[in-house]
């Protein structure tokens, strides 16, 4: 089955600690975005990448880090330095030619 | 900031009605419109997009789109309890390379 894939579902760390979220795709996808949700808002644009071994910033993207070292894969740091980042974190792709974005099931981070 | 406005609700309808989601943007140019549900803990699923003025039908929805208005509505015929969800709009702005701007959701609760 083609889809995206994050990991953990959910993850718990203590504050002061650097933390990774995975996202996967096998959709053959060139561009894959990263999003931050909080209760009763929108998605906050993080970072997107349109093609391996680039990316850029998006609205929210300090406290954040990301690297697309291949195409199916895109991952987010969530550094010390973010003030706030207890949130639901989604991931989406989209295809080249094509601008409706697909997400995956999300990673929800609790920092405490 | 190109924003995207959308009541936050809740909206509640009785089942079998019509519910109707309206959303506006403020960036005239504006090409690509797009619907997510996302149900409570779960991730935004792709239901529309629609990038002509006019109606686009797909089953029980309809996406209506007025550029001139900067509106974009989505209609759910004979609307069900499993309907029961956040409805996000997501808008492409000009000039964007293929990063959306979403909405904050609207509630939708569909009555037994």
């Amino acid at each position: 089955d083609g889809g995206i894939t994050q990991s953990p579902k959910y993850l718990f760390r203590k504050e002061g600690q650097n933390v990774t979220l995975s996202c996967e795709q096998n959709l053959n996808h060139d561009a894959m975005y990263w999003y931050r949700q909080d209760p009763g808002q929108g998605l906050r644009l993080i970072y997107y990448s349109q093609i391996v071994n680039d990316f850029q910033k998006g609205d929210i993207a300090e406290g954040y880090s990301v690297s697309r070292e291949k195409k199916e894969s895109f991952p987010l740091t969530v550094t010390s330095a973010q003030k706030n980042p207890t949130a639901f974190y989604l991931c989406a792709s989209s295809n080249e030619g094509a601008y409706e974005q697909y997400f995956g099931p999300g990673t929800r981070l609790t920092v405490t | 900031q190109k924003e995207v406005e959308q009541n936050s609700g809740p909206l509640s309808v009785p089942e079998g009605a019509i519910a109707s989601l309206n959303c506006t943007y403020s960036d005239r140019g504006s090409q690509s419109f797009f619907w997510y549900r996302q149900y409570s803990g779960k991730s935004p699923e792709l239901i529309m997009f629609i990038y002509s003025n006019g109606d686009k039908e797909d089953g029980r929805f309809t996406a209506q789109l007025n550029k001139a208005s900067q509106y974009v509505s989505l209609l759910i015929r004979d609307s069900q309890p499993s309907d029961s969800a956040t409805y996000l709009c997501a808008v492409l702005p000009s000039g964007s390379a293929r990063q959306l701007t979403f909405g904050s959701g609207t509630q939708l609760t569909v009555l037994p």
